[in-house]
């Protein structure tokens, strides 16, 4: 079975401070897909990032970055130098290489970014 | 750009009633799939569907049921509508190919509360 946790259920920083939010995953697959989403007061859910099972390169996109380690099974999320705009639910997510299997989502973790 | 549209963005139902949701998606993906949102537990994924007139069950299908007569179409019922499915609905597309998995799309959401 399939499984996504996100052991952080709310964060509060101040802005400027940096923050990390954690995802753990469990899979049988050797294919699988991992997903970050953001979902802003207004309800709508933004695609971050996907990363295959096969890349496990970090990635930085502005002062997001992406931390994907196979070895501890966790795809972990930065924040640097946090605005008030990061305040939102973040969802890690995950599916598997097969057709025909679900997409599971954590739990998700609430930042709260204060000035 | 990706639409998928829910019918309806709020929606006042009877305990007891019979309650359709509808979504629809433009971007001809095989996969879509229904996920509730309750606070502190995240999206739930109740049924998913990989092709027409295919569906899976997900981790909460008990007091719902799916269609899926055409493919851009995944309609999500409530066969007797309780208090305790007063929830947010999310309904989701992805594309799934031989090679990669790109992200699920959303909906707006549907806000269900049952009285």
């Amino acid at each position: 079975a399939q499984k996504v946790t996100q052991a952080q259920t709310e964060i509060s920083v101040v802005e400027k401070e940096d923050v990390t939010l954690d995802c753990v995953y469990e899979t049988r697959d050797t294919t699988y897909y991992l997903f970050w989403y953001k979902q802003p007061p207004s309800g709508e859910l933004v695609f971050l990032i996907r990363r295959n099972s096969f890349d496990e390169q970090n990635e930085i996109s502005g002062r997001y970055s992406w931390n994907f380690q196979k070895s501890t099974s966790s795809f972990n999320f930065t924040i640097t130098a946090s605005q008030v705009v990061d305040s939102a639910v973040y969802f890690c997510a995950l599916t598997s290489g097969q057709a025909g299997t679900a997409l599971i989502f954590g739990k998700g973790t609430t930042l709260s970014v204060s000035s | 750009d990706v639409k998928v549209t829910q019918s309806s963005r709020y929606l006042v139902k009877r305990t007891g009633e019979k309650v359709f949701l509808e979504c629809v998606q433009d971007m001809d993906h095989e996969n879509m799939f229904w996920y509730r949102q309750d606070p502190g537990l995240g999206l739930r994924l109740i049924y998913f569907s990989y092709d027409v007139k295919m569906k899976e069950k997900g981790d909460i299908p008990e007091g719902y049921s799916v269609s899926r007569e055409k493919k851009e179409r995944f309609s999500l019922i409530l066969e007797s509508a309780s208090t305790n499915q007063t929830s947010m609905y999310l309904c989701a597309s992805s594309l799934w190919g031989s090679v990669e998995n790109t992200e699920a799309f959303f909906g707006q959401g549907t806000r269900l509360t049952v009285v």
